[in-house]
């Protein structure tokens, strides 16, 4: 499968600190995104990158992609305690069409 | 952006019963996605429902267990039958966005089945 899969799967960081996720995928695709999950409720989409595209920022955030090694990374700066949730990678493949495939996730916890 | 409900938000059912869960999206969309999420685990894609056709269902999940209905571009309903405790998810529904790739996410229905 082209499954993306997130390290580490669990995280624990001060407030103020940065976090750093990883996903790795197995198969060609069109797109990555990352998206946040608070406390078992729907998730919230973060940030989209391109399979052209090597790194992208939103406030915050900042994106990798790395196509060769078929890995992103998705950075949060100066972190805070709002920021504790779990975080998900989601791909989708030239021939998957619309249907995105979730990493297993990271549960980032920020402590105050 | 798309603004997506659903209900219940969470329930506890009896093993064999059948709960239907509501997904309502305040624009009308075209595709619509149901995804199961096991306690501490990732999202797997359960079916696609679009308007006036049948849900495509993904591997392992079947029409007879999780029956979907899409009567219009703004609602869907998924059904689980004959629960069991392994059923015991969190079900949400997702649409598409006007930015293709990206999927906006109803608050999810979490259920136990005792």
């Amino acid at each position: 499968s082209q499954q993306g899969e997130e390290d580490p799967q669990a995280l624990s960081i001060q407030e103020g600190e940065n976090a750093t996720m990883n996903c790795s995928y197995k198969t060609s695709i069109n797109n990555l995104q990352w998206y946040r999950q608070n406390s078992g409720r729907g998730l919230v989409h973060l940030i989209l990158i391109r399979s052209n595209e090597r790194e992208k920022h939103s406030g915050r955030l900042r994106v990798t992609l790395d196509t060769s090694k078929k890995s992103s990374s998705l950075l949060i700066t100066a972190s805070r305690a709002a920021d504790t949730a779990s975080y998900f990678c989601a791909t989708d493949a030239y021939n998957y069409g619309q249907n995105f495939v979730f990493g297993p996730g990271t549960r980032l916890s920020v402590l105050p | 952006s798309a603004v997506i409900s659903q209900k219940p938000s969470r329930d506890i059912c009896q093993r064999g019963t059948s709960l239907t869960i509501q997904c309502q999206v305040d624009s009308q969309v075209t595709m619509m996605f149901w995804y199961r999420q096991q306690p501490g685990q990732s999202l797997t894609l359960i079916a696609t429902a679009n308007q006036g056709s049948e849900a495509t269902y993904e591997s392992g999940f079947v029409i007879d267990k999780f029956p979907i209905s899409r009567p219009n571009l703004t609602f869907s309903t998924l059904t689980v039958s004959n629960m069991s405790p392994e059923d015991s998810s969190i079900y949400l529904c997702s649409v598409l966005g006007d930015r293709v790739y990206e999927q906006y996410f109803g608050p999810g229905t979490r259920l136990t089945v005792t």
